[in-house]
């Protein structure tokens, strides 16, 4: 257990939804990460935050947004949601952020769209 | 920009027998680098870090990594592999500013 939580487990929508995944970090990480896990693009770094502010963006789409509330929980949008969007959605947190922190994992969201 | 590229999308291997699972990284700034393992179903937990230092990093559950600035690689080895190592393993890189850049993993199959 890497202390990083992730809600829900599983999410089933249809194209066109909008829907929200949930992660807790580990106690006293300050960083949380989103990850995107598909079968043809593989692990793809989305966003980053620290202590609230957006620190890094990666491959995330214009559909796609997140936050970090102040009490550390991240929130990842997704919406007007097509069949490409159906992966497996990582969260991840570090204590500050830096690249030379080792991420936390959590057990992932898994989505699919229909 | 960076890259990781892990050169077998599958390595079968014996009980017991020692494996090698490769990867090689390109990057323009100073890298950091990682081994994660994702059993199915899971996360991924991280195995080992190179940051600096000593080339050879000893990781958990008997795996180690030798960094090489010459060849840009950072293999993983493991003497002698059990049945619950049969994972994914993803090689990765951080140091930009787009968190890390993962290989395309490399999917470890042990054979009794």
């Amino acid at each position: 257990d890497s202390g990083v939580t992730q809600t829900p487990k599983h999410l089933i929508t249809a194209t066109g939804q909008r829907v929200t995944l949930r992660c807790s970090p580990r106690s006293g990480d300050l960083s949380v990460y989103w990850y995107q896990q598909s079968l043809d693009q593989g692990l793809q770094f989305l966003i980053q935050y620290y202590n609230g502010e957006e620190r890094a963006k990666g491959n995330i789409l214009e559909r796609f947004s997140a936050q970090q509330f102040p009490d550390l929980h991240s929130e990842l949008n997704l919406s007007s949601l097509e069949l490409g969007d159906s992966a497996l959605y990582f969260c991840a947190s570090s204590i500050s952020g830096r690249a030379q922190d080792t991420q936390y994992f959590g057990p992932g969201t898994r989505l699919t769209v229909l | 920009a960076q890259s990781v590229t892990q050169l077998d999308s599958q390595v079968p291997v014996f009980e017991e027998a020692p494996v090698e699972l490769r990867c090689n990284y390109s990057s323009s700034v100073s890298v950091y680098l990682f081994w994660y393992v994702q059993y199915p179903n899971q996360g991924l937990q991280l195995l080992l870090k190179y940051l600096s230092g000593s080339t050879l990093v000893k990781g958990i559950n008997g795996f180690e990594a030798e960094f090489n600035k010459s060849q840009t690689s950072f293999h993983l080895r493991k003497p002698s592999v059990h049945i619950s190592d049969t994972a994914e393993y993803f090689c990765a890189v951080g140091g930009g500013a787009d968190g890390l850049t993962f290989g395309k993993g490399t999917h470890l199959i042990i054979q009794p």
